[in-house]
C-alpha cells in the first residue's frame, strides 16, 4: 500500500526556519517525481515544489524562490522541504504529493499533511 | 500564471441526483487537467486525470470531460460520501495551479 507520512510542521516565529519530511513506502520511491503542496486552513490548494526523479531538477512557485528548497533521499525513501525566512503567509497544512505521468504530470497520492504556523 | 476558475461555489444537491461541476482555465491547458476530491480533514483524493480519465478505484459515476479552457466533472448520482469539496487544477504549465473549489453540499 502505498504511504506518505509528512512530519516537521509546528509553529515558528516569522523569519524563522523549518524543515519538513514525508516518508514514502509501498512503491519505488526513485522511480516518482515528487512535490509539495500546501493549503491554508479553510482556503484553496496551492503547488508549492516539486523534484524530478534522481533529485537533479527542482522547481517552486515564485513566492517560496530563494526561501525554500526541496530535496530527496531515495535510499532513505524520503522527501524534504527546508523552509528559511518564513513568513505569516506560509502558515498551511503541507502535504507530500507524488507525481504521475509521462512528459506531464498530476498528483496520484497524498499524504496527510503536517500543519506549519507561522506566528509571534 | 494560468487561472483556474471554478463555478459553482457551492452546489447544492439531493442525493441520487447529478451533480456537474465546471472549471474554466485562462488560457489552454489541452487535456492536462485533474480533478481532486477532499473530504472534511483529509488530504486531496484524485478522482480525474487527462481530463476524463478516471483514477485507480474511482467509481463509474465520476465522469471528467472538455479540453482547451472547459472543463466539466459529472457524479451521476451522488452518493452521501460524495458531498466534499472538488478541485480542478491544470499541469499543462508552470506553476501549476488549482481552481479554488466546488462544495457539493445536501440539498
Amino acid at each position: 500500500e502505498v504511504q506518505l507520512v509528512e512530519s516537521g510542521g509546528g509553529l515558528v516565529q516569522p523569519g524563522g526556519s523549518l524543515r519538513l519530511s514525508c516518508a514514502a513506502s509501498g512503491f519505488t520511491f526513485s522511480s516518482y517525481r515528487m512535490s509539495w503542496v500546501r493549503q491554508v486552513p479553510g482556503k484553496g490548494l496551492e503547488w508549492v515544489a516539486n523534484v524530478k526523479e534522481d533529485g537533479n531538477d527542482k522547481n517552486y512557485v515564485d513566492s517560496v524562490k530563494g526561501r525554500f528548497t526541496i530535496s530527496r533521499d531515495n535510499a532513505k525513501n524520503s522527501l524534504f522541504l527546508q523552509m528559511n525566512s518564513l513568513r505569516d503567509e506560509d502558515t498551511a497544512m503541507y502535504y507530500c504529493a507524488r507525481e504521475r505521468g509521462r512528459f506531464v504530470y498530476w498528483f496520484d497520492r497524498w499524504g496527510q499533511g503536517t500543519l506549519v504556523t507561522v506566528s509571534s | 500564471e494560468i487561472v483556474m476558475t471554478q463555478s459553482p461555489a457551492t452546489l447544492s444537491v439531493s442525493p441520487g441526483e447529478r451533480a456537474t461541476l465546471s472549471c474554466r482555465a485562462s488560457q489552454s491547458v489541452s487535456s492536462n487537467l485533474a480533478w481532486y476530491q477532499q473530504q472534511p480533514g483529509q488530504a486531496p483524493r484524485l478522482l480525474i486525470y487527462g481530463a476524463s480519465t478516471r483514477a485507480t478505484g474511482i467509481p463509474a459515476r465520476f465522469s471528467g470531460s472538455g479540453s482547451g479552457t472547459e472543463f466539466t466533472l459529472t457524479i451521476s448520482s451522488l452518493q452521501s460520501e460524495d458531498f466534499a469539496l472538488y478541485y480542478c487544477q491544470q499541469y499543462n504549465n508552470w506553476p501549476r495551479t488549482f481552481g479554488q473549489g466546488t462544495k457539493v453540499e445536501i440539498k
